[in-house]
């Protein structure tokens, strides 16, 4: 398995613009996950989805971000307008059915954003 | 206050030595608690984790557990220069069931 899949690697744009990140999960996997992370402030989750639906959304820091999941085997993050505070390695992770309440969240190799 | 603390150091140890992670948590209804090892530029990975309270060893790594005081910790020994990474905690549990709470992470330097 080629484990989760994120695009771009590297991001750099202009504040103000629209940036699109995108995650495969594992095949098979119930659940995805969107972290970011910063030095300041660690990893934090930003949203997590159970079967393509939108569970917990409270992570999302504004209404810039939106997240979607069309199907089991595409998500999307997108920031609309893009601030330089927005500047971090956002990560997607995906994990299989819960089973007796401990799931493993195997992460993606995540997307470097900078905002200028 | 975060639910989950970690200093997140730096540490810096030599090659050989003992070393002691640890992370405290607010929330009492965690259950699960693990340790990711995640390396520069990359997406963290599971190391280990352990339910409830208690120890739970691989290898060279030892997990513990101690629920009445809120404090987990990983135990590193005969560290080695592979072992420099940075280690996060996550835990889980009650009505945080499917999602994980991360501490900050701990910089890891092991030198030779």
């Amino acid at each position: 398995d080629a484990g989760v899949i994120q695009s771009p690697r590297h991001e750099v744009t202009e504040m103000g613009q629209e940036v699109t990140l995108r995650c495969k999960p594992i095949s098979g996997h119930d659940y995805l996950f969107w972290y970011r992370q910063t030095m300041m402030r660690g990893l934090e989750l930003l949203i997590y989805f159970n079967n393509n639906v939108p569970i917990d959304d409270s992570g999302m820091p504004e209404d810039r971000f939106s997240a979607k999941m069309p199907n089991a085997s595409f998500s999307t993050l997108k920031i609309q307008p893009s601030e330089p505070r927005d500047s971090a390695v956002y990560f997607c992770a995906s994990s299989p059915t819960l089973a007796g309440g401990f799931n493993e969240q195997f992460f993606g190799p995540g997307t470097r954003l900078t905002v200028l | 206050q975060k639910e989950v603390e970690q200093d997140p150091g730096p540490l810096s140890v030599p090659e050989g030595a003992i070393v002691s992670l640890n992370c405290t948590y607010s929330n009492s209804a965690f259950q699960y608690f693990m340790w990711y090892r995640q390396y520069s530029r990359k997406g963290p990975e599971l190391l280990m984790y352990t339910y409830s309270s208690g120890n739970k060893e691989d290898g060279r790594f030892t997990a513990q557990v101690d629920k009445s005081s809120k404090y987990i910790s990983l135990f590193i020994r005969d560290s080695q220069p592979s072992d420099s990474a940075t280690y996060l905690c996550a835990m889980t549990g009650g009505t945080s069931y499917g999602k994980l709470t991360f501490g900050q992470g701990t910089i890891l330097t092991v030198h030779p």
